[in-house]
């Protein structure tokens, strides 16, 4: 069964620290993969997507890299501040449209 | 800059009653998808849809579940009898082609069925 897997599933940094976010994924056979944001209660927001075909992907202080081979996905933010506080989820699309979605990990960037 | 819209917000019902949740994809995406989140899980797949017929479905798709395509501009998902563990977070997604394209996601409609 394709699984996606996020961890850990919580994290506390004092403002300023960067951010390392880890996903991994069981199949090397994926057509992509999406970070997303979520704020308590709200919807998804899309912060980057990676091709299958790339390494990496940045906007802004965000950096997301893949190794399809390890089936890892990695998403720094630079710089945190409490403003990043949220719910990073990452979800890959296997060999077919849908997104399959790992549980998150909830980030509490401390003044 | 474009977004998904979805309608209502909230949404209570009682037990075995119908609900119809609301979206409007962006404009010029052609496909389109429902997800729901149950509180404390993971966000899952229930459908995708594309050219006006169901493209892919997950098991949780059952027959008390159907999509429709009225307008335009709307996509709709219908819960016909409603039951207790259909209550999540049901969000739309649009994406412009499917397979390799960031998929678009609405605010939500929570769903409490009582």
């Amino acid at each position: 069964k394709q699984e996606v897997t996020q961890i850990p599933a919580a994290l506390s940094v004092p403002e300023g620290e960067n951010l390392v976010l880890n996903c991994s994924f069981t199949d090397s056979a994926i057509y992509n993969l999406q970070w997303f944001r979520q704020d308590p209660g709200k919807g998804l927001t899309s912060l980057l997507l990676i091709q299958s075909s790339q390494r990496e992907q940045t906007s802004g202080r965000l950096n997301a890299s893949l190794d399809k081979s390890s089936g890892r996905s990695t998403l720094y933010i630079a710089a945190s501040q409490p403003g990043d506080s949220a719910t990073y989820l990452c979800a890959v699309t296997f060999n077919d449209y849908k997104l399959s979605f790992g549980a998150g990990t909830t980030v509490t960037v401390r003044a | 800059e474009p977004e998904v819209t979805q309608t209502p917000s909230h949404q209570v019902t009682q037990m075995g009653q119908e609900v119809i949740l609301r979206c409007v994809p962006i404009s010029n995406h052609l496909y389109f998808y429902w997800y729901r989140q149950i509180l404390g899980q993971k966000v899952e797949f229930l459908v995708s849809f594309y050219n006006n017929e169901i493209s892919e479905k997950s098991e949780i798709f059952d027959d008390q579940f159907s999509v429709e395509r009225p307008d335009g501009s709307n996509f709709t998902l219908k819960i016909r009898s409603t039951k207790l563990e259909d209550s999540a977070m049901y969000f739309c997604a649009s994406s412009v082609i499917g397979g390799g394209e960031t998929q678009y996601f609405g605010p939500g409609t929570r769903l409490l069925v009582l």
